[in-house]
């Protein structure tokens, strides 16, 4: 079956910009999550979501940050006024269960690449 | 609060080379842990992963990891390395009923010819 997509795959804004990143879960996963990923660095754990609600928003860096989802499908995630600081590999995984499931494996997206100038 | 170390951002093996990626971990309560792969320009798949049954644990493509709890270790392991296998490799933790997930900086795992 389909795995989770994300659009853009590439993204290029100037500083300042709103930019906003999609991501298509596994049809049927109950969980999604959004990490950034920066040059040389591990996932940071940016938000999840268990359906349309999210428990944690801890790792969103700051206010210009915010996320939505949809259906318990589709998610956005959405910068203001990026910085040039913002540019990194944006990520997004579902899972097929909740917190119950033993081992929450993820699955991952491409990523989108976003690039602040 | 869990953290995951994994030693050495860069591995360089020769091909047909015995593979070891280390990883180090610290958590309050049991743990499930996990190794994902990420190949060039794709996203991270999962390679196996630890949940509390056997603590010798075989993934795809030849991969295992063994979890010690003593040593609060799960390292990665493959016998024989095959040019195939240059990727990144991340270690994650993440506790029983928990939903997050904590990854480590990344090995990146280089084979020569």
């Amino acid at each position: 079956g389909a795995g989770v997509s994300q659009s853009p795959s590439n993204k290029v804004t100037e500083k300042g910009k709103d930019v906003e990143l999609r991501c298509d879960p596994i049809s049927g996963h109950t969980a999604l999550y959004w990490y950034r990923q920066s040059l040389g660095q591990g996932l940071e754990f940016l938000i999840y979501f268990q359906g349309n609600s999210a428990p944690d928003k801890s790792g969103l860096p700051s206010d210009r940050f915010s996320a939505e989802r949809t259906g318990g499908s589709v998610s956005t995630l959405t910068i203001q006024r990026t910085q040039q600081e913002d540019s990194a590999v944006y990520l997004c995984a579902s899972s097929p269960r909740t917190s119950t499931y033993k081992g929450n494996e993820q699955f991952f997206g491409p990523g989108t690449r976003l690039t602040v100038l | 609060a869990q953290s995951v170390t994994q030693l050495g951002s860069h591995v360089s093996v020769s091909e047909g080379a015995l593979v070891l990626l280390r990883c180090n971990y610290s958590s309050s309560v049991p743990p499930y842990l996990f190794w994902y792969v990420q190949y060039p320009n794709q996203g991270l798949q999962l390679l196996l992963k630890y949940t509390s049954a056997a603590t010798l644990v075989k993934g795809i493509n030849g991969f295992e990891a063994e979890f010690k709890k003593s040593e609060t270790s799960f390292h990665l392991t493959k016998p024989s390395a095959h040019m195939s296998d240059a990727a990144e490799y991340f270690c994650a933790v993440t506790n029983t009923g928990g939903f997050k997930t904590i990854f480590g900086a990344g090995t990146r795992l280089f084979v020569k010819a």
